[in-house]
């Protein structure tokens, strides 16, 4: 394995459901990020973990829920989704200075 | 935060020929970084080119070129003898010299015509 791996690649689930996101980098990496990708928009920023710290777009809903067990693997925790949360969730990785981002695939999330 | 922004769109052009995408982007940084990011339809978003704002050379990397112009915050991206391979979206992004954060434009959809 190399690079930055997310599973599931693609994920359906109900408003009531929990189900979660796991990204796994290979790279030697020290900074993560989830980033959530909607047409005709930015990427939005949803997290940041780097060097255990972490760094939260405040404008990310509760229902949301990121964890960073070790400096190689990411997870998003999703629970009691809308069906505005659909979208292509993507996993980075990064050096915490000076480094690019490399992403993996995406998770694409489709809420009923 | 910083603002970048891609004013086109969308773009198309002719295979084997000459396209550039725009980029400006709001900063009272001195120091940064700019990257350029290829999306195909496949999805997974992979580096084209990076430029250190400290540098006055331009980057280039095979068939991809920039033009930073650090005075006027602008960073285009010029892709020369087109490729139908080179179809994709283009993202403009920026990095701080400090923080982990990183700023991306909307995206230009490139369109390579046979």
């Amino acid at each position: 394995e190399t690079g930055v791996t997310q599973t599931p690649r693609h994920l359906v689930m109900g408003m009531t459901n929990k189900k979660s996101l796991k990204c796994e980098q290979h790279l030697g990496h020290n900074a993560m990020y989830w980033y959530k990708q909607s047409a005709k928009k930015p990427l939005e920023l949803m997290f940041v973990y780097s060097l255990e710290e972490r760094v939260e777009n405040n404008s990310v809903p509760s229902r949301f829920s990121p964890e960073c067990p070790n400096s190689s693997h990411l997870f998003l925790h999703l629970h009691t989704l809308q069906p505005e949360d659909s979208a292509l969730y993507l996993c980075a990785s990064s050096q915490v200075v000076a480094g690019e981002l490399f992403f993996g695939e995406g998770s694409r999330l489709t809420v009923l | 935060a910083q603002t970048v922004t891609q004013s086109q769109p969308e773009m198309s052009v002719q295979e084997a020929e000459t396209v550039t995408l725009s980029c400006t982007y709001d900063t009272s940084e001195s120091d940064y970084y700019l990257f350029w990011y290829k999306q195909p339809p496949s999805r997974q978003m992979i580096l084209v080119i990076r430029q250190e704002a400290y540098k006055q050379q331009n980057a280039t990397e095979n068939r991809f070129s920039v033009n930073f112009q650090k005075a006027a915050k602008s960073f285009s991206l010029k892709i020369s003898d087109s490729q139908l391979g080179d179809a994709a979206m283009y993202f403009c992004a920026y990095r701080s010299d400090t923080g982990n954060q990183f700023y991306f434009g909307t995206g230009t959809s490139l369109t390579v015509i046979p």
